[in-house]
């Protein structure tokens, strides 16, 4: 069995600075991947960013990188230069070819960027 | 590439009533899944389809529930006597399938909210 577990129920952040979302998972599968959803208020979600647990290079999309460690089971998500529109919860998911490529989340943590 | 669709997007009914979503896919993808989200937690797989075949059916699908996807296309869910604990959000997500990270992203529709009365 998939678990992600995100231990942080709500933070908070000033625009333009930058904030780090933890997320750790469980699997024992070798080949799976990870993914930062985005869900904001009475929308839907939004892919942020994906990594596949083969390679070892972190990903970056323009203000979002993440921070894999493997070893330790750990997937943070770290947003630069935060911007009001960033307001929203953030998901973080596991999937594998073991679990039929479906998706495991975790339960979410609330961001809120103030002005 | 309109992404994946979902309709209706609110759904209320009285319990006992029987509700059926629809959801259309991203047109080239062959896979399709089905997730309830309740307030306040993340996302809970209940079926996925690769093409027209339901290959995998979750624990917390009841034999109320009953989802299709003939000639692999659009799929919808259907509850029968409806539940006060269906109340929730259903969504919709499709993926291709191969090799890579790329093909096994899932795009998600806006979802069709539940209320049972």
């Amino acid at each position: 069995a998939q678990t992600v577990t995100q231990s942080q129920p709500e933070m908070s952040v000033q625009e333009a600075e930058t904030v780090t979302l933890s997320c750790t998972y469980d699997t024992s599968e070798n080949n799976y991947y990870l993914f930062w959803y985005k869900q904001p208020p009475s929308r839907q979600m939004i892919l942020v960013i994906r990594q596949e647990a083969y390679k070892q290079q972190n990903a970056t999309e323009n203000r979002f990188s993440v921070n894999f460690q493997k070893a330790a089971k750990s997937f943070s998500l770290k947003i630069s230069d935060s911007q009001l529109g960033d307001t929203a919860m953030y998901f973080c998911a596991l999937t594998s070819g073991g679990s039929n490529y479906k998706l495991t989340f975790g339960k979410g943590t609330l961001l809120t960027v103030n002005p | 590439d309109t992404g994946v669709s979902q309709n209706p997007r609110h759904k209320i009914t009285k319990r006992g009533q029987n509700v059926t979503f629809r959801c259309d896919p991203i047109s080239e993808h062959n896979r399709l899944y089905w997730y309830r989200q309740t307030l306040g937690q993340g996302p809970e797989f209940l079926t996925y389809f690769q093409n027209e075949a339901q290959l995998e059916k979750s624990r917390l699908l009841s034999d109320r529930f009953s989802a299709e996807r003939p000639k692999g296309s659009f799929s919808t869910l259907e509850i029968q006597r409806t539940e006060q604990g269906d109340s929730a959000m259903y969504l919709c997500a499709s993926s291709l399938t191969g090799t890579s990270g790329d093909w096994h992203t899932q795009y998600f529709g806006p979802g069709t909210r539940l209320t049972v009365l």
